[in-house]
């Protein structure tokens, strides 16, 4: 069972561009992290919600937490070249396990110059 | 100074083989992970070991062994290898629980053939 869709899958767009990436669940989470991975390397946490409702900036980068804590996006103004990635959304504390995220299947970006 | 360090970057091995990843961290954290992350992206945990406490998924076949001299390496033996174990296995650590960063290291592509 996926507890957290990503959507979309693949999203291909233009430099200058604005784009969303959306992760939802049905389950509640304690908190919602969101990683970057490139081509042959680890993913790296970009950042942490934890309150329903939170939204944090990051330069470029708009991160929201559902009120009710089951969903999640990432919104970037002025795509950049170095934007491109998989992004991966990942749900911690589902079902009370401790130190377990889960992960979502990721959204591949392509920014094209 | 690599925070998370994994070896070998790559394993190419024949089906049947026991084989070992070596894992270790830096950063003085408590928590060690092993992920696999299969062709489509999926990461998915496999282990998470806490001080000296093992937490085993019961997905994970028990042909995958992790074993923890001390609490700056976590390493992942896999006896009788098969097709489906080709994959890429990333270590990670933090410090505390689910909903703290996540280090991850470079990870290793392993392909069983």
């Amino acid at each position: 069972t996926q507890l957290l869709e990503q959507s979309p899958q693949f999203l291909s767009i233009q430099e200058g561009e604005n784009l969303t990436v959306y992760c939802n669940s049905s389950s509640v989470f304690s908190s919602l992290q969101w990683y970057r991975q490139e081509p042959g390397e680890g993913p790296v946490l970009l950042v942490t919600v934890v309150t329903g409702g939170e939204v944090k900036k990051l330069k470029r980068l708009t991160f929201q937490f559902g009120d009710a804590r089951k969903d999640s996006s990432l919104h970037i103004t002025a795509a950049q070249t170095g934007d491109t990635g998989l992004y991966l959304c990942a749900g911690g504390g589902y079902g009370g396990s401790q130190g377990n995220l889960i992960f979502g299947k990721g959204t591949k970006l392509s920014v094209k110059p | 100074d690599t925070a998370v360090s994994q070896t070998p970057k790559y394993l190419v091995t024949q089906m049947g083989n026991d084989k070992s990843i070596k894992c270790e961290q830096n950063l003085g954290h408590d928590t060690m992970y092993w992920y696999k992350q299969d062709s489509k992206k999926f990461l998915k945990i496999m282990f998470s070991y806490n001080n000296k406490e093992l937490i085993i998924n019961e997905t994970v076949p028990n042909r995958f062994s992790p074993k923890s001299p001390d609490k700056a390496h976590l390493n992942l033996h896999i006896n009788s290898l098969e097709l489906g174990d080709s994959a890429v296995y990333f270590c990670a650590s933090s410090q505390g629980g689910a909903r703290e960063k996540q280090f991850f290291g470079p990870g290793t592509r392993l392909t069983v053939l």
